[in-house]
């Protein structure tokens, strides 16, 4: 098993440009989730979904997009990236969303926007 | 508001003993999460309390105070490869993760 899969690894942006943050995991996990991290913080909460075909808002989801087709990809999309969206980028999933289900996290995708 | 508090750095010892502290304030509680991240990775899974008191595995253990709203990491017999960040996060009414800053423990020889 690969567990979650994320792409780019790294990736510089000019503002105003798009892309899309890929993610998949092979687990069968029903929770899927964007993180963003940013030095002296915490993990803050882009977006989630809970199962394919339902997605929400987490802390910071401005500027971001989501779409949950399948239950193995959870793309992110920065419509017009900014340079405050400069930043380390984890996507995390998990058997379910609630009780002691553990995160798995990606490798992490390092995003610099100019 | 809902707030992780937990020391920025750390440095011990190797083959010593380091306790590393984590307070929470969230809207309702269900667990307690650690995480350790080494540097340019990603976190992995290392406890989960819900319950009052400790709980061992291995070198590492945490320990969870509901009413005091306090959690700690207990790492023995410290290896240079401890060195990382260990975050601390709670789970609101939601669960929602709230995560901690991390706290860099530095091992020297």
């Amino acid at each position: 098993n690969a567990g979650v899969t994320q792409t780019p690894k790294f990736q510089v942006l000019k503002t105003g440009q798009s892309m899309t943050l890929q993610c998949a995991q092979d687990m069968n996990h029903e929770y899927m989730s964007w993180y963003r991290q940013d030095p002296g913080m915490g993990l803050r909460l882009i977006h989630y979904s809970v199962g394919a075909g339902i997605t929400d808002q987490g802390e910071v989801p401005n500027g971001y997009n989501v779409s949950r087709s399948t239950t193995e990809d959870f793309p992110l999309r920065l419509l017009s990236a900014a340079p405050s969206q400069t930043s380390v980028y984890f996507c995390a999933s998990s058997q379910a969303s609630s009780g002691a289900n553990v995160l798995t996290f990606g490798a992490g995708s390092r995003l610099t926007v100019l | 508001g809902q707030n992780i508090d937990q020391p920025t750095e750390m440095t011990a010892t190797e083959g010593a003993i380091v306790q590393i502290n984590c307070t929470y304030q969230t809207s309702g509680f269900n667990g307690l999460f650690w995480y350790q991240q080494h540097a340019g990775e990603a976190p992995t899974f290392l406890s989960y309390n819900v319950l009052d008191g400790l709980e061992e595995k291995g070198r590492f253990s945490s320990f969870l105070s509901r009413s005091k709203g306090y959690s700690y990491l207990l790492l023995k017999e410290l290896q240079m490869k401890d060195s990382a960040s260990y975050l601390c996060a709670a789970t609101d009414s939601n669960y929602q993760l709230i995560w901690g800053a991390g706290t860099k423990l530095i091992i020297k020889p």
